[in-house]
Formats: C-alpha cells, structure tokens, sequence
C-alpha cells in the first residue's frame, strides 16, 4: 500500500512571496503519478500539477513547480509569486498505473492549509 | 477542459432515508469513477471505485450495503447512501478517469462535492 505525508498542517506567506510545500511518499510501485490539488473554500479540487515518475524533469505550470526527487521518494511543490487566490487546502497525491488492483486511484496526504497574507 | 457534475450539491436529510448523489462525466467516456469522503479538516478517502458495467470495489471497512454504487453507463455513476444515519453525514466527492490519448495522459477529474447532513 502506499502512503503520502504532507509533514505541514497549516503555512502562510506573504503576497508576491515563494513558498514550498512538502511531501512524501512511499511505495514499491514503479509506474506512478504525484498530483498536487487545490481545494479553496468551495472544496472544488482542483489540479495544480501532476508529475509522471518516468520523467526526470520536474513539471512546472505556470507559478507553480515542484521538485521531484524520485529516490528520495520526496514531491516538493513551490508557489512563485503567492497571489491572494492560493489561499486553499493543497493536497498532495499519488496514483499507481497499470497494477492490477488499486490502479488508479489516488492515495491523499493530509494536506496542507496555506493562507496567503497581503 | 473535461468537466465532471455532480449533484445535490447540499442534501438534508431525516435519519432512516436514503438519498442519492450522482455523478456525471460531460464531455468524456469515463470508464472508472471513485468516490471519496470527506470529514471536516481532513483529508480525502476513497470508499469505492466504479467500474462501468461491474460491481463496484470497495476500500477495507466501507459497507457495501449501506453506500451503493451504480455505475450503468460511461457517464453516470451514482451512490446512494441507504438508510442514513447522523455519522453518515459528510461531503462526498466523486472523480472520473479520462484516460485520454494514449498511454501517458492519465487525468482524473472531480466533481464539485455533495454535503450530506443527516439530522
């Protein structure tokens, strides 16, 4: 089975900021994907990122990056120039591919509350 | 961008009755859907994953005859929450698998949530 940890229950930063939210998983899984979703108030949750495991190059859109260290088994993701509307719950998650049993479904951490201050 | 519905958005109940929440997949064939719950300031837990045409899977603990899981077609899945009772109550969340081209475009989509209050 596998596990995802957000070690960061609540993190602010300030407006126009950068700010890294952590996470990690484990898993004996080779085929896999990591997600960061968003869920503001509305509890819509909305994708942020994904990241394909067979890809070394870490995936950016836009503000937001991360950094994948697939050894490390770490899925760092960082907010650039922090708006007011990042303010939301952001989880991160994992999905195995082509397994059998479980495949794809995602696995949350515990998320991690970020407020935004202007 | 594929789009997921899923209605009620708020349902109010009495205990004893059952209620409904479906789940629908717009512009997309979904051959797998999933449904969470969600408790105030936690995180998401799957219940069951819905396969089009086939029972459902449920994750270790989740009654099987309490929430039912149809999923009739490659856009509808719906769970109904069978004699409800006030620790049912919490927001459930579904999400559609679009596989889209290829292998290596796997995308999953969610709904907007459905708030189950049982009084």
């Amino acid at each position: 089975a596998q596990t995802v940890t957000q070690s960061q229950p609540e993190m602010s930063v300030q407006e126009a900021e950068t700010v890294t939210l952590s996470c990690t998983y484990d898993t004996s899984e080779s085929n896999y994907y990591l997600f960061w979703y968003k869920q503001p108030p509305s509890r819509q949750m909305i994708l942020v990122i994904r990241q394909e495991a067979y890809k070394q190059q870490n995936a950016t859109e836009n503000r937001f990056s991360v950094n994948f260290q697939k050894a490390a088994k770490s899925f760092s993701l960082k907010i650039s120039d922090s708006q007011l509307g990042d303010t939301a719950m952001y989880f991160c998650a994992f999905m195995k591919l082509y397994s059998g049993a479980g495949s794809y479904q995602l696995t949350f951490g515990k998320g991690t509350k970020l407020s935004v201050i202007p | 961008g594929a789009v997921v519905s899923q209605h009620p958005s708020r349902v109010i109940c009495k205990s004893g009755t059952s209620v409904k929440i479906e789940c629908r997949s717009l512009d997309f064939q979904a051959t797998t859907m999933f449904w969470y719950r969600q408790f105030p300031k936690q995180s998401l837990m799957l219940m069951a994953t819905s396969n089009e045409g086939s029972k459902a899977t449920y994750e270790q603990g989740v009654e099987k005859d309490k929430f039912l899981i149809n999923h009739a077609s490659l856009t509808l899945s719906t769970l109904t929450v069978t004699s409800a009772h006030p620790e049912d109550s919490s927001f459930y969340i579904c999400s559609a698998r679009d596989r889209g081209p290829g292998e290596t475009n796997e995308k999953l989509f969610f709904g907007s949530g459905t708030q189950l209050s049982v009084l």
